[in-house]
């Protein structure tokens, strides 16, 4: 069974910064991009970033581009998402997703979400 | 760019049939045959229901169907019942290695 769990949500500081991470199990890690969707509080999905198998390609969301970075360790099939230069509108449920193959971005497996809240 | 257009509600009774409706534009929906549909419950992730307008993924029930014309995509959901009462979201490939996501449309089953 393919599952994702994220881990590394928490309270930061306005100008902050926090590291998500993702264990992915059940599937051939490498064969397939990954990505990140947020949910702020009570509003709609947006897509954040996605990464190919190979890490040789990488798409961000404008409105994160320059703030965050998005990784992967395939030989430890995890996902990573460093977020740098936190504001208040990135307070949101960071869901972790696989892609269907590699960069299609469309996500048949998703995690329960890790919450990051950034305020003072 | 701006997020697809999607109906904040809809709902239907059970046995029925609802669609919902999801507008983009000739950059996006009009342009690209890579319209995927989430199911979300409350507190749950999302949950891929149809991708590439109309293909559904194993285990998804026959009584979801997708379609596009033009810049706007549709759900339809058939023999409405309990458990599809969650928010639905529409998605389209914008280009530029970018996907943008619709607002939302809670449906709810009378």
């Amino acid at each position: 069974e393919e599952q994702l769990l994220e881990s590394g949500g928490d309270l930061v500081l306005p100008g902050g910064s926090l590291r998500l991470s993702c264990a992915a199990s059940g599937f051939t890690f490498s064969n397939y991009a990954m990505g990140w969707v947020r949910q702020a509080p009570g509003k709609g999905l947006n897509w954040v970033s996605t990464l190919s198998g190979s890490g040789g390609n990488i798409y961000y969301a404008d409105s994160v581009k320059g703030r965050f970075t998005i990784s992967r360790d395939n030989s430890k099939n995890t996902l990573f998402l460093q977020l740098n230069s936190l504001r208040a509108e990135d307070t949101a449920i960071y869901y972790c997703a696989k892609d269907i193959s590699d960069t299609a971005l469309v996500f048949d497996c998703w995690g329960q979400g890790t919450l990051v809240t950034v305020s003072s | 760019q701006s997020a697809l257009t999607q109906p904040p509600s809809a709902s239907g009774s059970p046995g029925q049939s609802v669609t919902i409706s999801c507008t983009g534009t000739s950059r996006d929906v009009g342009n690209y045959d890579f319209v995927s549909w989430y199911q979300q419950h409350p507190g749950k992730a999302p949950k891929l229901m149809i991708y590439e307008v109309t293909k559904r993924p194993s285990g998804v029930p026959y009584r979801f169907s997708g379609s596009k014309s033009g810049n706007t995509a549709s759900l339809t959901v058939s023999g409405l019942q309990a458990d599809d009462e969650a928010d639905y979201y529409c998605t389209s490939y914008a280009g530029n290695n970018n996907v943008l996501f619709g607002g939302g449309t809670k449906l709810t089953v009378l």
